[in-house]
């Protein structure tokens, strides 16, 4: 049981350059989320999914694109990276159950470092 | 909308003193709320949550909070720190309908010997 796994763990692009971060997760969880993690502004959501199929705007979300074609799988998108988006980027899952103590808990996945020069 | 606010982006204690993180946070709905811990080059790893069952949580690794909606706080205490509390701590809101969270800046724990 792996959890929440992000790919890649590191990365540096060039301006200009796309790529595609994997958030995978063995859980069966509905919902999953991007955010990124700067310096003094803790961690902001980007994009999130409600369920397989399904995408919708977070608080950052401009320059990133995303898609849940799998339940089990969250790729965010960089088309054209930008220095601005040099940053940690974290995956998370969630278990939502009525009642009970798992109710509204997210996991983490370990994080994807990203440098764009 | 819900916000969160940490005060102090930095906190220093003595290791056996008490530790005290303050969270306060707006919402228009009766929130949950929750604090994470990171540890250097890792993930957030869940400390404690409020789900409106208990006003007085506790977590992992000694540590606790107690919701106060007069206030609005949900400040994060231990009575004694330890050098492996060193770390960086956030406080979060959960948001209805995305159900995603809201985090405040964080607060970065040293611990000196």
């Amino acid at each position: 049981n792996a959890g929440v796994t992000q790919t890649p763990k590191f990365r540096v692009l060039k301006t200009g350059q796309s790529m595609t971060l994997l958030c995978a997760q063995d859980m069966n969880h509905e919902y999953m989320y991007w955010y990124r993690q700067d310096p003094g502004m803790g961690l902001r959501l980007i994009h999130y999914s409600v369920g397989e199929g399904t995408t919708a705007k977070g608080e950052v979300p401009d320059g990133y694109n995303v898609s849940r074609l799998k339940k089990q799988n969250f790729l965010l998108g960089l088309e054209s990276a930008a220095p601005s988006q040099t940053s940690v980027y974290f995956c998370a899952t969630l278990i939502w159950t009525s009642g009970g103590s798992s109710y509204n808990e997210q996991f983490f996945g370990p994080g994807t470092r990203l440098t764009v020069l | 909308a819900q916000s969160v606010t940490q005060l102090g982006s930095h906190v220093s204690v003595s290791e056996g003193a008490l530790v005290l993180l303050r969270c306060n946070y707006s919402s228009s709905v009766p929130p949950y709320l929750f604090w994470y811990v990171q540890y250097p080059n890792q993930g957030l790893q869940l400390l404690l949550k409020y789900t409106s069952a208990a006003t007085l949580v506790k977590g992992i690794n000694g540590f606790e909070a107690e919701f106060k909606k007069s206030e609005t706080s949900f400040h994060l205490t231990k009575p004694s720190a330890h050098m492996s509390d060193a770390a960086e701590y956030f406080c979060a809101v959960s948001v209805t309908g995305r159900r995603a969270l809201t985090f405040g800046s964080g607060t970065r724990l040293q611990v000196q010997p």
